[in-house]
């Protein structure tokens, strides 16, 4: 069974740090990893979708990598800003399936 | 882009009321979602569509029913309201997933979510 874990639970950060946000997931077969972000009381909000052929994606100071075989994935954000203070999920959907398997996220908080 | 909406963002009723949470996509999109999220549990999948007149339960599908009578409309129904049923409620979708190309490829979508109270 698919499990996705997202370490650390939160994180603290003064402003214009660079940060490594991780997620690990158990099954390597999957078909793609999506990553999100969810402010306090909204919905999730699409960052990055990697596909299980693609080794990262990139959009603005975000960077998504992909490593299938050791079953990890990490987000970078570079030169946080307080404005990046959410919470942060991984999801994947495995080979063969139709669900989308989140982790718990990571809750980050940029100091300014 | 894409866009998902919800009827309400937040939401009161009494125990024992019938609840219509109703979710609404732009993109023709075949798949749409419903999850609840809770404090310690994460996002919890109730219902999920296929496509128009398709429906599956989720992992936690009790005390829940959906319609799907229109491809872009995916309503979450509360039978009978009870107040283990207060929750965040996130309605989702996105683009097929049959056949690998498409799958590899289907970015999901969520809305804002419905903050629901049963007193």
């Amino acid at each position: 069974k698919q499990e996705v874990t997202q370490i650390p639970a939160a994180l603290s950060v003064p402003e214009g740090e660079n940060l490594v946000l991780n997620c690990s997931f158990t099954d390597s077969a999957i078909y793609n990893l999506q990553w999100f972000r969810q402010d306090p009381g909204k919905g999730l909000t699409s960052l990055l979708l990697i596909q299980s052929s693609q080794r990262e994606q990139t959009s603005g100071r975000l960077n998504a990598s992909l490593d299938k075989s050791s079953g990890r994935s990490t987000l970078y954000i570079a030169a946080s800003q307080p404005g990046d203070s959410a919470t942060y999920l991984c999801a994947v959907i495995n080979t063969g399936g139709f669900k989308t398997i989140f982790g718990a996220g990571t809750r980050l908080f940029v100091k300014a | 882009d894409v866009k998902v909406t919800q009827s309400s963002r937040y939401l009161v009723k009494r125990t024992g009321e019938k609840v219509f949470l109703e979710c609404v996509q732009d993109m023709d999109h075949e798949n749409m979602f419903w999850y609840r999220q809770d404090p310690g549990l994460g996002l919890r999948l109730i219902y999920f569509s296929y496509d128009v007149k398709m429906k599956e339960k989720g992992d936690i599908p009790e005390g829940y029913s959906v319609s799907r009578e229109k491809k872009e409309r995916f309503s979450l129904i509360l039978e009978s309201a009870s107040t283990n049923q207060t929750s965040m409620y996130l309605c989702a979708s996105r683009i097929t997933a049959r056949g690998n190309f498409r799958i590899k490829n289907n970015e999901q979508f969520f809305g804002p979510g419905t903050r629901l109270t049963v007193l």
